[in-house]
């Protein structure tokens, strides 16, 4: 079945650094992927589309200077969090939908990020 | 507004003793209704997906059913490796996905 990857699954750094999480399908073309938060004990939060050859689409909300979102290829998106603060720490969530209208998304295993 | 809303929060069972989970919705024009299961520290693994009223779908002791305003998960006879938190979520438009808050659901052996 389809697979999304995601790498790092954890990332602890400094307050100021910024941090890259990666997005991959791995055995289909997305020219759409998702990024979402996830606090503790918390649902997924939508951030932003990410969109093959264009601008990503943000979530009412959402720093679009904090958060870059970088769509390069039809297999890969990438999340940037830029000069990240403690309060940026979360678990970062990505998916891909399948192919087909309606299709489910495929989610990857997601990214802890702790800002110390 | 698309609407999602999940209960209860939380739900402990012993194994064996059957119940079920409540996704209540609103929304304009329903184009899908999914169901997914969370681990800890994990992304949500796709159960099902249902998309009009009187839909419903199985896989091993987990049975999804659709009514015009809710869904429900139902489990029987739920074992230890059944625990997790359970997810509902619509699309909206452009494919994306809202959801609920969850049902963290634990089966005690």
């Amino acid at each position: 079945g389809a697979v999304v990857s995601q790498h790092p699954s954890r990332v602890i750094c400094k307050s100021g650094t910024s941090v890259k999480i990666e997005c991959r399908s791995l055995d289909f073309q997305a020219t759409t992927m998702f990024w979402y938060r996830q606090f503790p004990k918390q649902s997924l939060m939508l951030m932003a589309t990410s969109n093959e050859g264009s601008k990503a689409t943000y979530e009412q909300g959402v720093e679009k200077d904090k958060f870059l979102i970088n769509h390069a290829s039809l297999t890969l998106s990438t999340l940037t969090v830029t000069s990240a603060h403690p309060e940026d720490s979360s678990f970062y969530i990505c998916s891909a939908p399948g192919t087909g209208a309606y299709q489910p998304q495929h989610f990857g295993d997601g990214t802890r990020l702790s800002i110390l | 507004e698309d609407q999602v809303t999940q209960s209860p929060e939380a739900l402990r069972l012993q194994e064996g003793e059957s119940s079920s989970l409540n996704c209540s919705y609103t929304v304009s024009g329903l184009r899908g209704l999914f169901w997914y299961r969370q681990d800890p520290g994990k992304g949500p693994e796709f159960l099902f997906t249902l998309y009009s009223a009187g839909e419903e779908k199985e896989k091993e002791r987990l049975k999804a059913t659709l009514t015009k305003k809710e869904s429900f998960l139902h489990i029987t006879a739920p074992k230890p490796e059944d625990s997790a938190t359970y997810l509902c979520a619509l699309t909206q438009g452009a494919q994306k996905l809202v959801f609920g808050q969850g049902t963290r659901l634990t089966i005690n052996p």
